[in-house]
């Protein structure tokens, strides 16, 4: 049971640049997230999906794009990577977006744009 | 938006009981988190208090909610050296659909 996998742990692109950071879990969770934290600053949410199917924006979804590819995996894609995109991104996974169900956090992807 | 605050650093002595503080701006705050993370890895959920609660208990730790002063805190008793890590304040109210996270608290436990 290994929990939140994410995939690659470090990335380092140039500003236009695209990639997709994977990520996926074995629990049998509905709900996911993808989060990015910058330093001195709280996680912020870019994207979530309620369940299998469904994609919502978040507090900061500019200049991302998500999938749901089924109900393990949730990917996150940079279509044209900028250096404010710099940051360590979490992706997370719940049983359902209740408030009383924990969210299980992945190891991270430190991505840095050139 | 709403708005969640936390002291950045804070270092106490092994043995010591360390309090890490936060103060939040939702007054619709129904449940309140506080995360560990450690270096390198993701958060941890470590414990939640939901609003109608002024107190909750888990072994070594302590959660303190002043709904009138909108203030939450975290006790640990005993910190060891493996207690060093961040810790993030979340709250997630009325009909939110996510957690708004404090910048986190990096607690240093010196021997």
């Amino acid at each position: 049971n290994a929990g939140v996998t994410q995939t690659p742990k470090f990335q380092v692109l140039k500003t236009g640049q695209s990639m997709t950071l994977q990520c996926a879990q074995d629990m049998n969770h509905n709900s996911m997230y993808w989060y990015r934290q910058d330093p001195g600053m709280g996680l912020r949410l870019i994207y979530y999906s309620a369940s299998e199917g469904t994609t919502d924006k978040g507090e900061v979804p500019n200049g991302y794009n998500v999938s749901r590819l089924n109900k393990r995996e949730f990917s996150l894609r940079l279509e044209s990577a900028a250096p404010s995109q710099t940051s360590v991104y979490f992706c997370a996974s719940s049983e359902s977006l209740a408030r009383e169900d924990e969210q299980f956090f992945g190891p991270g992807t430190r991505l840095t744009v050139l | 938006g709403e708005d969640v605050e936390q002291s950045l650093f804070l270092s106490v002595r092994e043995g010591d009981s360390s309090v890490i503080n936060c103060t939040y701006t939702d007054s619709s705050s129904t449940y309140l988190y506080w995360y560990k993370q450690e270096p390198g890895a993701g958060l941890q959920l470590l414990t939640y208090i939901f609003s109608n609660m002024d107190m909750k208990q888990d072994q070594r730790l302590t959660v303190l909610l002043n709904k009138k002063d909108k203030h939450l805190s975290l006790r640990i008793a005993d910190t060891q050296t493996g207690d060093s890590a961040i810790y993030f304040c979340a709250e997630r109210g009325g009909s939110a659909r996510q957690l708004t996270f404090g910048s986190g608290t990096q607690l240093t436990v010196l021997p």
